[in-house]
């Protein structure tokens, strides 16, 4: 079993909707990353998380250390959104990045 | 501003040949990460730099691949008698670790794509 589960691997929607990516982990961490991977390769970093809520215009993220889980949420989406998603956790035990297999966005006009 | 850059942004090798990989950093930033990505799989950490010691290098696949940086700044990943596994993008990222390695930014390079042939 991965350290870092991403669901779902893969999601379509339609312009304007609301959109949900979940990340659960299992190992102990002190923080956690929300990237994203255009289709030309380049990665983003959108947010890094130790605890609660942080917001980035559409973009929120979320993190409940007690029950291992982040969320990533996009309002209104925009077929510009289309994406991977990729989720991220530095274990406290180490000086890596552990990462999810990510999200695939697509966002239909 | 500069961000993180790497060279080539291709690299295509026959089998058994040696290959170098650049990364330059964020001017700054002290700490350095090697990732690979191979074709539709997931990211994997290869090798992180603090200055130009590497604290944790147990991402590196095989001790074909080893990787230096000098001055606190530039890095170079090399692998030696490259094989077909091999083939993946390679990405570099850096962060100015005010608090610590990974509770900061870290910073992508747009990554070198490397193919054995």
């Amino acid at each position: 079993k991965n350290e870092v589960e991403q669901s779902p691997q893969n999601l379509t929607a339609q312009e304007g909707e609301f959109i949900t990516i979940n990340c659960s982990y299992s190992v102990g961490i002190s923080a956690l990353h929300w990237l994203q991977q255009h289709p030309g390769g380049g990665i983003v970093s959108l947010f890094m998380l130790s605890s609660g809520k942080k917001k980035h215009g559409r973009l929120i993220a979320t993190i409940n250390i007690q029950e291992k889980h982040s969320s990533l949420h996009i309002t209104a989406s925009h077929p510009r959104d289309s994406a991977v998603y990729i989720c991220a956790v530095f274990k406290t035990s180490g000086s890596r990045l552990t990462f999810g297999e990510g999200t695939q966005l697509t966002v239909n006009p | 501003g500069a961000g993180v850059s790497q060279s080539p942004s291709n690299k295509v090798t026959e089998k058994g040949k040696d290959v170098e990989l650049r990364c330059d950093p964020i001017s700054g930033h002290t700490a350095l990460y090697w990732y690979r990505q191979s074709l539709g799989q997931g990211l994997e950490f290869l090798i992180y730099f603090q200055g130009n010691s590497a604290p944790d290098k147990s991402g590196l696949p095989s001790d074909r691949f080893s990787a230096e940086r000098t001055g606190g700044s530039v890095s170079t990943l090399t692998i030696q008698r490259t094989q077909q596994e091999d083939s993946a993008v390679y990405l570099c990222a850096s962060s100015l670790v005010e608090r610590g390695p990974g509770v900061d930014t870290q910073y992508f390079g747009p990554g070198t794509r490397l193919t054995v042939l």
